[in-house]
């Protein structure tokens, strides 16, 4: 089955500074790979995508990922942290050609932007 | 445009009381799901569904049933609630991909908050 790795639950980086979140994945089949936003007391939100096409992917709001195959990776990142980037962020992994329906979702990075 | 709706947003249960949380969707997606999120452990999948009349359990279904009789709404109903059962639950919706399985990019509810004593 699929899975999805997030070190360090919670991340503070200040306002300006470049945002880097990782996620390491486990997958038998070919991959598709999500970001998910989650501001506080809401539901989560599509930031961007990977599904087979290119490998660098650009979401909303500035972010970034690029899918990286030989170190099963789909690191997230932006060049310049805005207040408003406070929030949790979750890396999900979809199995394509797998029976199942499922999406992993890792245990997410808990963001804070400092003033 | 509602995308998904989830009532109750709060709920406060006693151990062995029954509810349904309530899921509508007016994106014509074919597939459902419900999921419970708690500290520290990210979004676990409960229960889905791939159309009006199928539905499937996932990674924590025990305490939880589902139906699906229209293609908008997917209730969760809890038959003797349980404080284990005390978290954060989300609907989500997605289209169905030619494979018959959920495109990934789900579209999610606000959440209900649910708390039993």
């Amino acid at each position: 089955a699929q899975s999805v790795t997030q070190l360090d639950s919670h991340v503070s980086v200040s306002e300006g500074t470049p945002v880097l979140l990782r996620c390491n994945y486990s997958s038998s089949y070919s991959p598709s790979l999500f970001w998910y936003v989650q501001h506080p007391n809401k539901g989560l939100q599509l930031l961007l995508k990977y599904t087979s096409a290119a490998t660098l992917v650009k979401g909303i709001n500035g972010f970034e990922a690029e899918f990286k195959k030989s170190e099963t990776s789909f690191h997230l990142t932006k060049p310049s942290a805005h207040m408003s980037d406070a929030a949790e962020y979750f890396c999900v992994v979809s199995d394509r050609g797998s029976g199942n329906n499922r999406l992993a979702f890792g245990k997410g990075n808990q963001v804070v932007v400092i003033p | 445009n509602a995308g998904v709706t989830q009532t109750p947003k709060f709920q406060v249960l006693k151990t062995g009381q029954s509810m349904t949380l309530q899921c509508a969707q007016d994106m014509n997606h074919e597939y459902m799901s419900w999921y419970r999120q708690d500290p520290g452990m990210g979004l676990r999948l409960i229960h889905y569904s791939v159309g009006a009349g199928i539905t499937d359990q996932g990674e924590v279904p025990n305490g939880y049933n589902v139906s699906r009789s229209t293609t908008e709404d997917f209730p969760l109903r809890l038959l003797s609630a349980a404080p284990s059962q005390t978290s954060v639950y989300f609907c989500a919706s997605s289209y169905v991909g030619a494979e018959g399985k959920n495109t990934g990019e789900l579209f999610f509810g606000e959440g209900s908050r649910l708390t039993v004593l």
